[in-house]
């Protein structure tokens, strides 16, 4: 089975830190995404990445960065945390079939 | 840019009811089309998809359906039941590098018994 991790599922931070989501796969994927989770906005990616320090943009970069320094673990790093950016974080991963298989989320408050 | 538009957002359906979720994709160079199914708390989890050179694809009670002339894909769901109950999301594979999806923003699916 897939596995798809993320480093924390609740997270509560500060206006203005910066703040490191991470993502680690186990199944030698070659790209990894990640989303923001809104109610009534769906799935939205923010970045993702298909091989080692690639990185491509999504539909809403601005506020994020992303680092993939080894295949397995990719990382959404907010620069200077805000509360537009409290929501719910997914990350996924994709080998060479068509599935991405997601994990278990990240609930990001920014107070 | 690319968009994919999901309706309805909402749907509520007597067990046993079939249920159809409708979407519309912008990017004619998409070619993928999956739907996932997101439980209350838990992550999302591909329950069908179809390649553009398909019309149909059916599994169980679940079926999906391609117009790629008219750009729109739906999911087909028969006697449903309770544990139905979730929301449901459409995407479409989007030029990028060949591997990226955009998502619908989902239906939240109520079924009753």
């Amino acid at each position: 089975d897939v596995k798809v991790t993320q480093s924390s599922r609740y997270l509560v931070k500060r206006t203005g830190e910066k703040v490191f989501l991470e993502c680690v796969q186990d199944m030698d994927h070659e790209n990894m995404f990640w989303y923001r989770q809104d109610p009534g906005l769906g799935l939205r990616l923010i970045y993702f990445s298909y091989d080692v320090k690639m990185k491509e943009k999504g539909d809403i970069p601005e506020g994020y960065s992303v680092s993939r320094e080894k295949k397995e673990r990719f990382s959404l790093i907010l620069e200077s945390a805000s509360t537009n950016q409290t929501s719910m974080y997914l990350c996924a991963s994709k080998g060479s079939g068509d599935e991405q298989y997601f994990g278990p989320g990240t609930r990001l408050t920014v107070t | 840019g690319e968009n994919v538009e999901q309706h309805p957002s909402t749907l509520s359906v007597q067990e046993g009811d079939s249920a159809v979720i409708k979407c519309t994709y912008s990017d004619s160079a998409s070619n993928y089309f999956p739907w996932y199914k997101q439980e209350l708390g838990k992550r999302p989890q591909l329950i069908i998809d179809i390649r553009s050179n398909v019309g149909e694809k059916k599994d169980q009670r679940i079926a999906v359906t391609l117009n790629k002339t008219a750009k729109h894909f739906s999911l087909h769901i028969t006697e449903t039941q309770p544990e139905d109950s979730a929301v449901y999301f459409c995407a479409a594979s989007i030029k990028q590098a060949g591997t990226a999806l955009i998502f619908g923003k989902g239906t939240t699916l109520s079924v009753s018994s």
